[in-house]
């Protein structure tokens, strides 16, 4: 079984639904994390969690929020999609042993589209 | 705060000859620098990683990248490119008390029979 999964894989819905993208791991790593990918620009962070109690801002949060259930589970909502919110959705997780060096462990991703 | 630029959005090459792309890098801290690939319709691997020991950094699938403070590269080669190795390929630096990952925009790289 993979270690980080993501549901759903693909999702089509249309501008103003409400959206939730929910990632599990079992890799017992504290901090998670969701980005978005665009052509040509990469991945970029959303939002961030180092636990339970802790939810940090990413480069673009505008427009998404999240919710850290626990340890192993960390979702992503968009409360009003716009068809601009349409990309890949990654969900990843990193393991504070090895200091801010850790490296990241990615889940397969989330096709989104906004009619 | 950091940055990561890829040279090139896309790189080709023919089976069985070498294969280079190109990173450079930006950052206030002692960086750690990864690379991942992306294989079509997958997530991302980790192909390998620096974290300030060897400079040389071997990786999966004969992969490796060097690292040069100098020039603030870290450049990702290959002997011999496979079919297989056709893929996107993310540079990406982590660094600071954030552990944030900042990713490169991605090469494209086809392998040419």
């Amino acid at each position: 079984d993979a270690d980080v999964t993501q549901t759903p894989r693909n999702r089509i819905t249309k501008t103003g639904k409400r959206i939730m993208l929910e990632c599990s791991q079992t890799k017992g790593h504290d901090r998670m994390y969701w980005y978005r990918q665009d052509p040509g620009l990469g991945l970029r962070l959303i939002y961030y969690s180092f636990d339970v109690k802790d939810i940090n801002k990413g480069e673009i949060s505008d427009g998404y929020s999240v919710s850290r259930q626990a340890q192993a589970k960390f979702s992503l909502s968009l409360e009003s999609a716009i068809p601009n919110q349409t990309a890949l959705y990654f969900c990843a997780t990193s393991d504070p042993a090895g200091g801010f060096r850790d490296t990241q462990y990615f889940g397969p991703g989330t096709r989104l589209t906004v009619l | 705060a950091q940055s990561v630029t890829q040279l090139d959005s896309h790189v080709s090459v023919s089976e069985g000859t070498p294969v280079l792309l190109r990173c450079n890098y930006s950052s206030s801290y002692s960086p750690s620098l990864f690379w991942y690939v992306q294989h079509p319709n997958k997530g991302l691997q980790l192909l390998l990683k620096y974290t300030s020991a060897a400079t040389l950094v071997k990786g999966i699938n004969g992969f490796e990248a060097e690292f040069k403070k100098s020039e603030t590269s870290f450049h990702l080669t290959k002997p011999s490119a496979h079919m297989s190795d056709a893929a996107e390929y993310f540079c990406v630096v982590s660094g600071g008390s954030a552990r944030q990952l900042t990713f490169g925009s991605g090469t494209q790289l086809t392998v040419l029979p």
